[in-house]
């Protein structure tokens, strides 16, 4: 089983400062590497696929990056809407097998 | 727009069986996977398991393999969770999800979540 492991698990940040999220896989993944952005009580939301692709009506403030074992997730400028728990997901063994990391909680500093 | 509505929430003893349904709206129901993800109080998101609705051929984690049936009803663009055996690790909200890219393994659509509580 492919383990996903996200670094910090909290991050403290003032609004408009840079957040830089980490996720390293226990094998390769190549770039089949998501992120997942969740607030509190609402399901999760596709933020990035292919390790750098944003979904459709993502803001150009998150960027992804990384392929093979180590990973990046960037927003460039921190609004009040981005404060949320983090999630990235590995596809590359599926089927079938889909992980996802533990999650990366960023906070108001 | 894509909708993906589960029934409320429920509570289950130890041991019974549960059984959550997922209606979409929106889409072809048959074009896309469903998949079933849980997600423990305030813990992280753990893949369940997929049916493809268009010929009801299921994959499962191995985690849940045995306790865990997905099923599709075409008649209703239904999907359906049960979980078997229930005991308190069970309790938890569980949501589903499809991805309607052309990349599988990707959710981009999810529910609103059902939370299922195991107590005596």
């Amino acid at each position: 089983e492919i383990v996903m492991t996200q670094s910090p698990a909290t991050l403290s940040v003032s609004p408009g400062e840079r957040a830089t999220l980490s996720c390293r896989a226990s094998q390769s993944v190549s770039s089949n590497l998501a992120w997942y952005q969740q607030k509190p009580g609402q399901a999760p939301r596709l933020l990035i696929y292919g390790a750098s692709t944003r979904a459709t009506g993502i803001p150009a403030r998150f960027s992804g990056s990384g392929s093979g074992t180590e990973f990046t997730l960037t927003i460039s400028s921190l609004q009040s809407e981005d404060f949320a728990v983090y999630y990235c997901q590995q596809y590359n063994n599926w089927p079938p097998e889909l992980t996802f990391g533990g999650g990366t909680k960023v906070e108001i500093k | 727009e894509v909708q993906l509505v589960q029934s409320g929430a429920e509570v289950k003893k130890p041991g019974a069986t549960v059984k959550i349904s997922c209606k979409v709206s929106g889409y072809t129901f048959t074009d896309y996977y469903m998949h079933w993800v849980q997600q423990a109080p305030g813990k992280g998101l753990e893949w369940m398991g997929l049916v493809d609705p268009e010929d009801g051929e299921t994959i499962y984690a191995e985690k849940f393999q045995g306790r865990v049936t997905i099923t599709a009803d075409t008649s209703t663009d239904t999907a359906y969770m049960e979980l078997s055996s229930l005991r308190s690790e069970d309790t938890a909200v569980y949501y589903c999800a499809t991805g309607t890219t052309t990349v599988t393994g990707l959710f981009d659509y999810w529910g609103q979540g059902t939370l299922v509580t195991v107590s005596s």
